[in-house]
Order: structure tokens, then sequence, then C-alpha cells
């Protein structure tokens, strides 16, 4: 693809569900964020991956948060158990290895009811 | 704590004039500076970045400026149109997370007809 996809783009969750969002990076890129983005707010980093191997999940929020890439391309994030203070965009960004231009993707409107 | 710090939340500016958004960093490690612009409903994209090695970028209407001493960094969109109207991000990166971007929070940005 041109660019890098996330599905679902909206997704609506009950207090307590599981939710699972998915990132198809740029094809051949090596490195893949995970971004939050609360409204009004900056986005602000979540997980860093290398090929398969996470390098950073220093940003996510709480043990309820798990990112993985097993295979090097597609990454799925998982949030447990939601709670209202998760909803925000969560962002997916790509890019080349040491290369510092971050393409992202349209995002994923998560709201927690 | 805000390693980033932008200016002004919020900008009008009639079609024509000139948009300038600023930038405050804290961390002396960061060694890339970019800025991106996001429009409601989409990702970020990359706009203009800029290195601490020079004082000022420039890429048609958008300039960035930067004053290393001060560490401090600018936006300026020359002669701006009505479809620049969007929400504007400064980010840092480098030291020794230097996958890592963080980001301002942002600047809305309205330019009137």
């Amino acid at each position: 693809g041109a660019g890098v996809s996330q599905s679902p783009r909206y997704k609506v969750a009950k207090r307590g569900q599981d939710v699972a969002l998915r990132c198809d990076p740029i094809s051949g890129h090596v490195s893949l964020f995970w971004y939050q983005q609360a409204l009004g707010q900056g986005p602000e980093f979540l997980t860093y991956f290398q090929n398969e191997a996470q390098l950073d999940k220093s940003g996510l929020p709480s043990d309820r948060f798990f990112a993985e890439r097993p295979e090097g391309s597609v990454s799925t994030l998982k949030i447990q158990r939601t709670q209202q203070e998760d909803s925000a965009v969560y962002l997916c960004a790509s890019t080349g290895f040491r290369d510092p231009f971050l393409f992202f993707g349209p995002g994923t409107r998560l709201t927690v009811l | 704590q805000q390693q980033v710090k932008q200016s002004p939340q919020s900008l009008i500016v009639q079609k024509g004039g000139i948009s300038i958004i600023n930038c405050a960093y804290e961390n002396t490690a960061f060694d890339y500076f970019p800025w991106y612009q996001q429009f409601p409903g989409k990702g970020p994209a990359l706009l203009i970045a800029i290195r601490p090695d020079v004082s000022e970028k420039k890429e048609g209407r958008f300039t960035i400026s930067f004053n290393k001493s001060a560490k401090q960094f600018s936006l300026h969109i020359m002669d701006s149109q009505p479809g620049d109207s969007a929400t504007y991000f400064c980010a840092a990166q480098g030291g020794g997370s230097n996958y890592k971007l963080t980001f301002g929070k942002g600047t809305l940005l309205t330019v009137n007809p």
C-alpha cells in the first residue's frame, strides 16, 4: 500500500471489554511506533518495535496495554478491560531503520462508554 | 514533565498573512526537530524538519527558525492560505531515546479567507 493503514478507524467499546487495533505499516519499514493522542493534545509515545522486537514499551499506561508484531510487519495493539480514560485516537507510525521521518496512519478513534 | 512547550494553543490569521508558532525544549540531547501538520480525522504528516547545526530552513512558504542557545524553534508560514488551516505540532527527537518523538501540545491554526 501507499501508506500506513489502520483498522478499524472507529471503535466503540463498553467499559471492561477487550479491544484489538491493527496497524499495517509501509512495506519494508523496519521501525513501527504506537502513539496515543487524547482530544486536543499532541501524540504521546506508547511503544516501539524494530522488526519483531519490542525495544521500548515505556509509554504503555498500564499492564492492560499490550502490543505485538510477531512477523515484523503488521502490529496489533491490544487493550484489555478498557476504561473510559482509554478513550483516545491511537496512531501507528512506521519508518526505515534509523530514519527520523515518521509516516503516520490515520489512527483508530477508540471511545469507551 | 513537558519536554516540548508549544504556543500559542490557537491562532487566527487572515489570508496572505504570516503565521508564527513557537516551541521551546528542555532536553539538550534533542538533535532533530520536525513540524507535523494534522487535518481533522487524519494522522500527523511531516511538514518540515531541522537539525541544530543550522539556524534556518525554508521549504516553499514554510520556514523553521532555530535558536540553539535559547533552546527555541519556530515555524513561520508565509502567505497563509485557508488550506493551511490545521493543527500544527512541533516535536523533538534525540539523545538516549533517539527513535522517540516528543510532541508539543499543538496549535490550531485558522486562516480566514
